[in-house]
């Protein structure tokens, strides 16, 4: 089994500001590893992932996460952020041996503001 | 367009009443899954099912069922003997029941009671 801690649950930033969000697992086995953004009275949708390769992986919009596997952890980061990054993030692992069942942390809310 | 729908976008269930959450995908996608989210708790897996006529208990299945005659379709009920059913219903989908496969949510159902 493996789980996931989000250690902030709100992290309040000011527009054009670095953000960092933190995400940690544990698991006995080799895991894939994803964030996933949540706006407001909506479904989730997936930002990024890290599935092999390179460690350091990024989105479309200017994120990038980065798998730290000696220190188990998956931390999401941006250089600037804007006010439409108000979102709460979530990052969930899959058991790469297992059946194909995420496990979500609890989420982390970014408030940006001006 | 291609995507997940769930209906109703809010739903009022009666004390000792059984009520049912639709969800439907026209992806073509085989895994279907259905998450429970509470504030500040997260996503938790409630059911899911790798193909049609076939599924699998989640970590919170107690008070929960489900069905999958058609691979479109995954409607989930949540019976009287949930006690506590208010939260906002998640339901997702991928392509194939494999680990690495990224979920594709619908917009959810916020379900309370009376």
């Amino acid at each position: 089994a493996q789980s996931v801690t989000q250690l902030d649950s709100q992290v309040p930033v000011f527009e054009e500001a670095p953000v960092e969000l933190r995400c940690n697992y544990s698991s006995s086995v080799s895991v894939y590893l994803f964030w996933y953004v949540q706006y407001p009275n909506q479904g989730l949708q997936l930002l990024l992932k890290y599935l092999s390769g390179s460690t350091l992986v990024e989105s479309i919009n200017g994120f990038e996460a980065e798998f730290n596997k000696s220190q188990t952890s998956f931390h999401l980061r941006k250089p600037s952020v804007h006010i439409s990054d108000t979102a709460e993030y979530f990052c969930a692992v899959s058991d790469q041996s297992g059946y194909s069942t995420l496990t979500f942390g609890k989420g982390t809310m970014l408030l940006v503001s001006p | 367009d291609g995507g997940i729908t769930q209906s109703p976008k809010y739903l009022f269930r009666k004390e000792g009443q059984n009520v049912t959450l639709s969800c439907e995908q026209n992806l073509n996608h085989d895994a279907m899954y259905w998450y429970r989210q509470d504030p500040g708790q997260g996503l938790r897996l409630i059911y899911y099912s790798q193909i049609v006529n076939d599924f699998q208990k989640g970590d919170i299945a107690e008070g929960y069922s489900v069905s999958r005659e058609k691979k479109e379709s995954f409607p989930l009920t949540v019976t009287s003997a949930q006690k506590n059913p208010t939260a906002f219903y998640l339901c997702a989908s991928s392509p194939r029941a494999l680990p690495l496969e990224t979920q594709y949510f619908g917009p959810g159902t916020r379900l309370l009671v009376l």
